[in-house]
């Protein structure tokens, strides 16, 4: 099965800052790539789907992209509702597959 | 809008069995598929069963293959998650959600908490 491994576990930034988190597949796999946000207490949200599509009604300083094996999740400059826990998850032949989850803390 | 509003979830001992139901409105249940995600508290996110539209086509999990068994009934706009077998590990939030296409969960209902303890 192919597994996701997101880094860093925990990311402390401040407001303004350019935050990038990682997601590496442990095979080459296809651009069903999607990202979440998990605020505390809250339910996930869809942000990006498809490796780099923004889902409607999200700010556009969320941006994905991916080089290989490695898919990234950009946040331009962070802001306040934005600290939140980050999840990456794949879809391939069937299965749904999410990464470990990154938390984005105030520095 | 859409809504997915789940319920069942309890104490349960390890051995027992439990079944979560999730209610859903705002969207053609009938077109489209369903999954159940688990969460346990503080922990990532776990997908655990998916079922296509028409009901006919499901997917596990390894971790709960041969133990829970997802259903639908479109008449009714509800997805069901039987439980049996359950284990202490399996105690977590459960949380229904809609696929979206595009190989994605776009929809998430509130969750329900399912405890397994003796």
């Amino acid at each position: 099965d192919i597994q996701m491994t997101q880094s860093p576990s925990t990311l402390s930034a401040s407001v303004g800052d350019r935050v990038t988190i990682a997601c590496r597949a442990s095979q080459t796999i296809s651009n069903f790539l999607a990202w979440y946000q998990q605020r505390p207490g809250r339910v996930p949200k869809l942000l990006i789907y498809g490796t780099s599509n923004l889902e409607t009604g999200v700010p556009s300083r969320f941006s994905g992209s991916a080089s290989g094996t490695e898919f990234t999740l950009t946040i331009s400059s962070l802001q306040p509702d934005d600290f939140a826990t980050y999840y990456c998850q794949h879809y391939d032949d069937d299965l749904w597959t999410f990464g470990q989850g990154t938390k984005v803390e105030i520095k | 809008q859409v809504q997915l509003v789940e319920s069942g979830g309890g104490v349960v001992q390890p051995g027992g069995s439990l079944r979560l139901s999730c209610v859903a409105s705002g969207f053609s249940f009938t077109t489209n598929g369903m999954h159940w995600v688990r969460q346990v508290p503080g922990k990532g996110l776990e997908w655990v069963t998916a079922i296509w539209p028409s009901g006919l086509k499901k997917n596990w999990a390894d971790s709960v293959k041969g133990r829970f068994t997802i259903s639908k009934d479109n008449s009714k706009n509800t997805l069901y998650l039987q439980m049996s077998s359950l284990r202490v590990e399996d105690t977590a939030i459960y949380y229904c959600a809609k696929d979206g296409g595009r190989g994605v969960l776009d929809y998430w209902g509130q969750g329900t908490l399912v405890t397994v303890s003796s």
